[in-house]
């Protein structure tokens, strides 16, 4: 059973640009989420997807940030225009189900290190 | 805002030695998940407590969820240098968030 894939693994952009990051849960996975860590930082929650609708979008820093799961399959998330500040890696990480249970275990993506000049 | 804490936040030690990392949250928590990211690589799901006082061991890993669901600790005994990394835990809140703590970055000196 294939993982959590994201694309692109480095991207390198100029303050301005614009920039979308994929992620493909595994096969079956409702749940999928994003999260964010900063040089030596937490991992900082962004957004969690149920299926195609966004469940909690609390984590999300501000608008230039747009997630999208169009069909409940995978999902981008687009940086527009990129700062900075915006510098780090993305992960995605996929989950069969929520609450208590085992079902609820979240599977991380290798992530994308992005990197703002 | 609900916090999740861990210390400390680096941690150097001899192969051989032990180590503990303690995890604490300022909420009550439905669960707590511990993950493991090597130099360079993803978070790791190592594993899974739920129930108030808990404790479970995986070979030299032992995890501890408190009886008040509010703080945990990972201990690893007679370290090796495969254990270097840096070791997240995760809680879930009643709100059905999950909140990482900043990790404790662990370096074992051969």
């Amino acid at each position: 059973e294939a993982g959590v894939t994201q694309f692109p693994s480095h991207s390198v952009i100029e303050k301005g640009q614009t920039v979308t990051l994929r992620c493909d849960p595994i096969s079956g996975h409702d749940n999928l989420y994003w999260y964010r860590r900063v040089m030596g930082k937490e991992i900082k929650f962004l957004l969690h997807f149920v299926k195609e609708s966004k469940q909690d979008e609390s984590g999300m820093p501000n608008n230039r940030f747009l997630a999208e799961r169009t069909g409940g399959t995978y999902s981008t998330l687009k940086v527009q225009p990129a700062e900075l500040e915006d510098s780090g890696v993305y992960f995605c990480a996929s989950s069969q189900a929520r609450g208590l249970g085992a079902k609820n275990i979240q599977y991380f993506g290798a992530g994308t290190r992005l990197s703002v000049l | 805002g609900q916090q999740v804490m861990q210390i400390p936040q680096y941690q150097h030690v001899q192969e051989g030695e032990d180590f503990t990392t303690y995890c604490n949250s300022s909420t009550t928590l439905s669960n707590i998940q511990w993950y493991k990211q090597r130099p360079g690589g993803h978070p790791v799901f190592l594993i899974q407590l739920v129930k108030s006082g808990e404790v479970k061991k995986q070979k030299r890993l032992t995890f501890q969820f408190g009886e008040a669901k509010k703080n945990s600790s990972l201990h690893i005994t007679a370290t090796q240098t495969t254990d270097v990394g840096t070791y997240f835990c995760a809680g879930r809140t009643s709100y059905d968030k999950v909140i990482f703590g900043p990790g404790t970055s662990l370096s074992v000196i051969p």
